[in-house]
């Protein structure tokens, strides 16, 4: 299986302020997908952000961007302007393309904590 | 976004007990579902994968025999857990997919299960 590694188990951020989250992974196949998702205290799923592995341009949603290095694996979501409301767990997700099997395989999560 | 539903949101069984988990998916066809199991603080774990009107595939790992998926309509799987025991105490998480261009995941609330 896909090995998806968050290296940093909390952080924090000042209301306003910006922060990033990493994520590697290893993979030795070409095509893919790469989430972010947010795990508020509900512990719904909600999806933060997508990143298509054959796109070269860094997807953005709003305030959330995402630095993506094929090359370095690596797979960095910044936040700007951090709201009270993006406290959460966010976890990074790797999915195989459909035909090699849809699966998600996800990181071990990133506390933010947002302070006011 | 496309809404997944699961039932109970929480269940409290016996020791040796059976349980069962629906995960809906209330407005879409779901050709493939998932289904985590979610340990406090920590990543989702995926369990299966089952698609419509197949047998689901196991992640290395995961008792087939214990944790019985079936997957018999595009709108409906379900989650057995025979013969619970309270190290099967955990957050279970299912999400769906309809195959669309993004092959998106739409998760569903989650079950608590405690076995006692």
């Amino acid at each position: 299986a896909q090995t998806v590694t968050q290296s940093q188990p909390e952080m924090s951020v000042q209301e306003a302020e910006t922060v990033t989250l990493s994520c590697t992974y290893d993979t030795s196949e070409s095509d893919y997908y790469l989430f972010w998702y947010k795990q508020p205290p509900s512990r719904q799923m909600i999806l933060v952000i997508r990143q298509e592995a054959y796109k070269q341009q860094n997807a953005t949603e709003n305030r959330f961007s995402v630095n993506f290095q094929k090359a370095a694996k690596s797979f960095s979501l910044k936040i700007s302007d951090s709201q009270l409301g993006d406290a959460a767990m966010y976890f990074c997700a790797y999915r195989r393309v459909l035909w090699t099997g849809n699966q998600f395989y996800f990181g071990t999560g990133t506390s933010l904590t947002v302070i006011p | 976004g496309a809404v997944v539903s699961q039932h109970p949101s929480r269940v409290i069984c016996k020791s040796g007990t059976s349980v069962k988990i629906e995960c809906r998916s209330l407005d879409f066809q779901a050709t493939t579902m998932f289904w985590y199991r979610q340990f406090p603080k920590q990543s989702l774990m995926l369990m299966a994968t089952s698609n419509e009107g197949s047998k689901a595939t196991y992640e290395q790992g995961v008792e087939k025999d214990k944790f019985l998926i079936n997957h018999a309509s595009l709108t409906l799987s379900t989650l057995t857990v025979t013969s619970a025991h309270p190290e099967d105490s955990s957050f279970y998480i299912c999400s769906a997919s309809s195959g669309g261009d993004y092959y998106e995941q739409y998760f569903g609330p989650g079950t608590r299960l405690t076995v006692t």
